[in-house]
């Protein structure tokens, strides 16, 4: 079972900031989150990643609370391509092994 | 830096019949791990191969194996196709496989478009 819940969905108006929250309240200390976004029948593609600092890069920002139970995920802009299914994800570990286990993400719609 | 591929980008089989799908990572990559993705069940992770070595595997059942080449490139196949099985196989690379560092360190996996596979 994926580590993590998001809402199902949510709206954005194209220009303003998209906030996707997500609850991680079983992750360890020294756990990734990670980020991926899936467009329509492509590949999901990587976003961002995070341990306890704030992080940004070209595509997103990524704000982590203190105690790490939560995260949310912000695009500054939201454009219509924008417009993808969002997972929010914390690797699950079997002995030296992990995989990434999906959840049923976040599917964000940005309209004019 | 060409980004992962796949090949086919979409098959159609019937039901019994067997299928084999193909990867080829980021250079240097190698790691390969193998997902399925349908509507039902969203995406699933089937196995991971590193060095040529399955470091992790799925629930899935054993008709669905995979291999993976000394340049890294793997292939998955499955075999006694069922109509259930029609999906989108994705494939993951990574330079170190999944669990390397431990909890402690981060690992990005890059998808290719998938192999968009029909059962009639």
């Amino acid at each position: 079972d994926a580590k993590t819940t998001q809402p199902p969905s949510m709206d954005c108006a194209e220009g303003r900031a998209a906030n996707l929250p997500c609850n991680h309240s079983t992750i360890s200390g020294n756990e990734y989150v990670y980020w991926y976004r899936q467009i329509h029948s492509q590949g999901p593609q990587y976003i961002i990643h995070g341990l306890k600092n704030n992080e940004t890069n070209e595509m997103a920002s990524l704000i982590i609370t203190e105690d790490r139970k939560s995260s949310t995920l912000i695009l500054p802009h939201a454009t219509l391509r924008d417009t993808a299914v969002y997972y929010c994800i914390v690797r699950d570990y079997t002995g030296t092994a992990s995989k990434l286990t999906f959840g049923t993400g976040t599917r964000l719609q940005v309209t004019l | 830096k060409a980004g992962v591929t796949q090949t086919p980008r979409y098959l159609i089989k019937t039901r019994g019949q067997q299928v084999t799908l193909s990867c080829s990572p980021i250079s240097g990559h190698r790691s390969v791990s193998w997902y399925q993705q349908t509507p039902g069940q969203g995406l699933q992770f089937l196995f991971e191969y590193f060095s040529e070595t399955q470091r992790n595997k799925g629930n899935f059942p054993g008709r669905f194996s995979g291999r993976q080449f000394s340049n890294s490139r793997s292939e998955m196949n499955v075999s006694t196709l069922e109509l259930g099985d029609s999906a989108l196989y994705l494939c993951a690379s990574s330079f170190l496989p999944g669990g390397a560092g431990g909890p402690g360190s981060y690992n990005e996996q890059f998808f290719g478009p998938g192999t968009r596979l029909t059962v009639l």
